[in-house]
């Protein structure tokens, strides 16, 4: 079966309002990787975690290896922000290769 | 951000022929991986390298696909027989051996017509 369930599929937020994307793993995962994907199909890193929080400017990401899981909190929202948002996780059974989410469309509108 | 380069960046084939596609990982980056999206969006892991050598790879890639990292050469992947269905974004993404980031390159868009 899938390893990652990433949801919503898809979100729209208006400038200046929060929200957050969430990953659930069926699997044990080592680590989980968050990328943004451009409309030229980009995939820019925003975060690598093995456990914990990281935070970055408006974004700020948690995983919890435990209950198998990871979140993507998106703070004051930007236009620039729109995108697709793919979480990756990397399973235990080694090799490096991750597993991607099905993908979240995020549109933020003025 | 990311500084592996991939090339060609869009490829037209026809069913039957080959495409090859090339990747030049980040310096210092020991592993690298191929994944193709298709247009759902969905990832599929194809082949990964620690150096010059396979650490996997699916059915699909040891059938249809010829993948190497020479050493001072860039990576290829090549579709030997190319289908209608291998239309999709080839990505190419490099990392240090240890748990790490996997930094990704802008990728190859192929149509097979």
């Amino acid at each position: 079966g899938d390893q990652v369930e990433q949801s919503p599929s898809a979100l729209s937020l208006h400038e200046g309002t929060s929200s957050a994307l969430r990953c659930n793993f069926t699997t044990t995962t080592r680590s989980v990787q968050w990328f943004r994907q451009n409309s030229r199909g980009s995939l820019i890193n925003l975060f690598y975690l093995a456990s914990g929080t990281k935070e970055n400017g408006r974004l700020k990401s948690a995983f919890d290896s435990k209950e198998l899981y990871s979140t993507l909190h998106i703070r004051d929202a930007q236009l620039e922000d729109s995108g697709t948002y793919f979480c990756a996780a990397e399973a235990i059974t080694g090799g490096y290769k991750v597993v991607f989410g099905s993908g979240t469309r995020l549109l933020v509108s003025p | 951000n990311s500084k592996v380069i991939q090339t060609p960046r869009y490829l037209v084939k026809g069913q039957g022929q080959k495409a090859k596609m090339r990747c030049i990982p980040e310096k210092g980056h020991p592993v690298v991986f191929w994944y193709q999206q298709n247009k759902n969006n969905e990832f599929k892991f194809l082949i990964n390298f620690q150096n010059q050598e396979v650490l996997q790879q699916i059915d699909m890639t040891e059938k249809r696909f010829s993948a190497e990292c020479p050493s001072n050469s860039p990576c290829s992947l090549e579709i030997q027989s190319s289908e209608a269905g291998d239309s999709a974004l080839y990505l190419c993404a490099s990392s240090l051996p240890q748990q790490d980031t996997q930094y990704f390159g802008p990728g190859t868009r192929l149509l097979v017509l």
